[in-house]
């Protein structure tokens, strides 16, 4: 079966720019979470989703945020972007989210350049 | 978030296996033991979870101590394709923050031909 597809897999954006990036889950996976990785913050939580809800938010400011269509795919947007939003940005997939014993899926990432 | 420890970084030789260390001493009883895997420009990859009982899948064996404050994550063989940054993660199994992957470090695993 496909897996998580997120799109564009690279980025490169102004300061002050906004960027609106996409991720298709899992067929039949309902959430979708985001993770930002840096090198000198690692892998770091941004939010989920479920059923076009967003049920949880990592501490991030609210220029990040993020929405999910009734077919589960997902988008974030980040406005106001800054040097630091430089990063690989990471959809993840699950059945319903909060199962411990259930793994996620993670696609490949988009990798956002800021200059 | 309970805690886990993990060292920075180990070699092994392919076609050897290796045995990956996770200490979490803090541990609940209803934590499930996690371990995924990144590739190098790849998102992480789910490997294989555990409660209480060792497990196998075909990526991998998981190794759990009897009081559980530790696991090994265990490839019976390693290949040049194993060498990837492993992570060892709580999720909490009684429904409170298990919405979330929480990633420390990991461990960077270098496989030598």
């Amino acid at each position: 079966k496909a897996g998580v597809t997120q799109t564009p897999r690279y980025l490169i954006k102004t300061r002050g720019q906004q960027v609106t990036l996409s991720c298709s889950p899992i067929s039949g996976h309902r959430s979708v979470s985001w993770y930002q990785q840096t090198p000198g913050q690692g892998l770091q939580f941004l939010f989920e989703y479920f059923s076009e809800t967003q049920r949880n938010k990592g501490n991030f400011p609210g220029r990040f945020s993020g929405r999910q269509f009734s077919n589960s795919r997902s988008e974030m947007n980040v406005s106001t972007l800054e040097l630091g939003d430089s990063a690989l940005y990471l959809c993840a997939s699950s059945l319903q989210g909060r199962e411990p014993n259930y793994g996620y899926t993670f696609g490949s990432g988009t990798r956002l350049t800021v200059v | 978030d309970a805690k886990t420890t993990q060292p920075n970084s180990m070699e092994s030789n392919e076609e050897e296996p290796v045995h990956l260390p996770c200490n979490h001493s803090t541990i609940s009883g209803t934590d499930y033991i996690h371990w995924y895997r990144q590739l190098p420009s790849q998102g992480p990859e789910y490997v294989i979870h555990g409660l209480t009982s060792n497990v196998n899948n075909r990526m991998a064996s998981l190794a759990i101590a009897e009081d559980r404050k530790s696991s090994t994550l265990i490839l019976h063989r390693a290949t040049l394709r194993d060498a990837a940054v492993y992570y060892c993660i709580l999720r909490d199994g009684s429904g409170g923050s298990n919405y979330k992957l929480t990633f420390g470090k990991g461990t960077l695993l270098t496989v030598n031909p």
